[in-house]
């Protein structure tokens, strides 16, 4: 069974467009994230909610929100989308002060 | 705040080949440290972790020892292999929840 399962794995979509990323995971975490990175391999921190309450919002266009419905659940919504914002998206869950169990990422290409 | 230098890269490798990838860090508090491994077209996975001051992790032949006098966690392995190609990423996490990465270091194994 995946542990941490994003989808799609592959989104290719036109500037201006909105799309959504889903994130789920069965670990029984309180805590997930929205990790981006970019072409150069750098990873940064989006988003993270603990037990559905929003915990870290880092500088982040106001186009990007997070919205969890439960503490299994993670999605990103991105609306108007821009060249800038091609990179591949990954989610991830932990508990307390273990280290992150991560999805396969989203290779998001805006054209 | 918290931040993780790492050697820069790419590093290149014959196989059976030492290596040895330089991790410092700069935190409040006492962090936990972690090496993580993204293997091509792939998500991250822990590699190994260390919670303390003298602790050594270690996985697939892979070691790292948490030095705090030095405030290291640098990742040798003795004898690389083809599949060891990936990048590479030092991490840490303080009381916060948030998971702060180096730069990541790539590394080619060649036969």
């Amino acid at each position: 069974d995946t542990a941490v399962s994003q989808t799609p794995k592959y989104l290719v979509t036109q500037m201006g467009n909105d799309k959504s990323i889903k994130c789920e995971q069965n670990l029984g975490h309180d805590t997930m994230y929205w990790y981006k990175q970019d072409s150069k391999k750098f990873l940064k921190i989006m988003f993270s909610y603990n037990n559905k309450e929003l915990i870290i919002n880092e500088t982040v266009p106001n186009r990007f929100s997070p919205k969890s419905p439960d503490k299994a659940h993670l999605n990103l919504h991105i609306n108007s989308l821009e060249l800038g914002d091609s990179a591949v998206y990954f989610c991830a869950s932990s508990q307390v002060v273990d280290g992150y169990t991560f999805g396969s990422g989203t290779r998001l290409t805006v054209v | 705040g918290n931040s993780v230098t790492q050697m820069e890269g790419p590093v290149t490798l014959s196989e059976e080949a030492f290596l040895t990838i330089n991790c410092t860090y700069t935190a409040t508090g006492y962090p936990s440290l972690f090496w993580y491994v993204q293997y091509p077209g792939e998500g991250l996975q822990l590699l190994l972790k260390a919670t303390k001051a003298d602790d050594k992790g270690s996985n697939k032949g892979f070691e790292a020892t948490y030095r705090k006098e030095t405030t290291s966690f640098h990742l040798e392995k003795g004898s690389v292999q083809v599949s060891d190609s990936a990048v590479y990423f030092c991490a840490l996490r303080s009381n916060d929840y948030k998971l702060s990465f180096g730069a990541g270091t790539t590394v080619t194994v060649r036969a």
